[in-house]
């Protein structure tokens, strides 16, 4: 079964911190991995989307990084601030229509 | 945004009663999800469709029913709706070229008594 993972649940990090959101899937054959930020009650917005033939895809303070071999894909946040504060999903695209997604990390930057 | 709209966006009914989710978009799109998401399970996809009157089921497609008689427009029905179908539901479209970039709507929140 294609399962997507996310470590850990939560993290509470302090202003400025660099940190790192780990995602992992059982299938490598996947199609492309997207990463999302969804606020509470709110829809979600997509981040970067890393195709499966890319290793990484970069926007602004955002960094995010694909390992198919070993089925994992990272998000870096440099610079962390309080409005980075939200839940993050990553999502495993398989055969163009079946997308996997995590459970989410919940971030927490604290002023 | 991808000019997606979602209606209603909170409803309240009672178990039994049949209910209608809109999904809207205004840029042509080919491609509509359906996705329910719910604590524990993240989201998970119920249908989806590939163009006018062309849908297929996902994941969790059981108890839904869905309808797609124009581009702009994705329905999701629940005939007969039931407790373990209150959850908050999420249109979604792919986005133009061969990335299968996802785009989401705001969401709909469904309580089921």
């Amino acid at each position: 079964k294609q399962e997507v993972t996310q470590i850990p649940a939560a993290l509470s990090v302090p202003e400025g911190e660099n940190l790192v959101l780990n995602c992992s899937f059982t299938d490598s054959a996947i199609y492309n991995l997207q990463w999302f930020r969804q606020d509470p009650g709110k829809g979600l917005t997509s981040l970067l989307l890393i195709q499966s033939s890319q290793r990484e895809q970069t926007s602004g303070r955002l960094n995010a990084s694909l390992d198919k071999s070993s089925g994992r894909s990272t998000l870096y946040i440099a610079a962390s601030q309080p409005g980075d504060s939200a839940t993050y999903l990553c999502a495993a695209t398989y055969n163009n229509n079946d997308m996997r997604f995590g459970a989410g990390t919940r971030l927490t930057v604290k002023p | 945004d991808a000019g997606i709209t979602q209606s209603p966006r909170h409803k309240v009914t009672e178990t039994g009663t049949p209910v209608t989710l809109r999904c809207h978009q205004t840029e042509n799109h080919r491609y509509m999800y359906w996705y329910r998401q719910d604590p524990g399970h993240g989201l998970r996809l119920i249908h989806y469709s590939y163009g006018v009157k062309d849908t297929d089921k996902g994941e969790v497609s059981d108890g839904y029913s869905v309808s797609r008689s124009k581009t702009e427009d994705f329905l999701l029905t629940l005939e007969s709706a039931t407790s373990s179908q209150t959850s908050v539901y999420f249109c979604a479209i792919r986005g133009f070229g061969d990335t299968g970039e996802l785009f989401f709507g705001e969401g709909s929140r469904l309580t089921v008594l």
